[in-house]
């Protein structure tokens, strides 16, 4: 069954150091997203981007983020300057977007900041 | 006022036991409901979309009210393998591809 990855599953940085986080979504797929979930806390939604470009992001998305896809597979989450703040889950996701919004999740790559 | 509303619990039910929880959201022009399950330290993993005439899948049934703007889930005959935490996903038809997560319903059921 076709799945979504993600990598690394986790990472540690320094304050201030720029991160890149990787996820391949599931082939077919036209949508990605990008969330996050703090320790303890809810899912929030950072990002959607569709067709090379973003879609929607949240207020929590701001000039310190930015996504990508450098190719067919790949779809990446840059945080430039990261904060301890930053510290949390970081999930990727994609969705087909034909007739269904279901959307399919990675594993997540958990990021600690210190 | 929150997107998306759910009673954090825990619900703590023996097996075989019928739960169900609620989710509300504020948001009239919502368009797409989703319940997900989270375990512990996981990935949200879809559980079933939430059609407007409502949906069954196997134990599990999904309702919508528009009118009330809840959405639910019952879990019949609960298994030890259904302890998890249950979220409420919502979109609406104005920023269709921007998601809302309730913070999540936990449960435990218990042998």
């Amino acid at each position: 069954e076709p799945e979504v990855t993600q990598t690394p599953s986790h990472q540690v940085t320094q304050m201030g150091q720029e991160v890149i986080l990787r996820c391949v979504p599931i082939s077919n797929h036209l949508y990605f997203y990008w969330y996050r979930q703090i320790l303890g806390q809810k899912v929030e939604f950072l990002v959607s981007f569709y067709n090379n470009e973003i879609s929607e992001k949240s207020e929590i998305f701001d000039d310190q983020f930015s996504v990508e896809r450098p190719d067919g597979s790949n779809f990446t989450l840059k945080i430039r300057s990261t904060k301890l703040e930053d510290s949390a889950m970081y999930f990727c996701a994609s969705t087909t977007g034909v007739s269904s919004y279901e959307q399919y999740f990675g594993p997540g790559t958990r990021l600690t900041v210190t | 006022r929150k997107e998306v509303e759910q009673d954090p619990g825990p619900f703590n039910v023996p097996e075989g036991a019928t739960v169900a929880f609620n989710c509300t959201y504020s948001n009239s022009a919502s368009q797409s409901f989703f319940w997900y399950r989270q375990d512990c330290r996981k990935e949200p993993k879809l559980l079933m979309s939430v059609y407007s005439s409502g949906n069954e899948d196997g134990r599990f049934t999904a309702q919508l009210n528009r009118a009330s703007q809840y959405i639910s889930l019952l879990i019949r005959d609960s298994k030890l393998s259904d302890s998890a935490t249950y979220l409420c996903v919502v979109n609406n038809r104005y920023n269709f591809n921007k998601f809302y997560f309730g913070s999540g319903t936990k449960l435990n059921v218990k042998p």
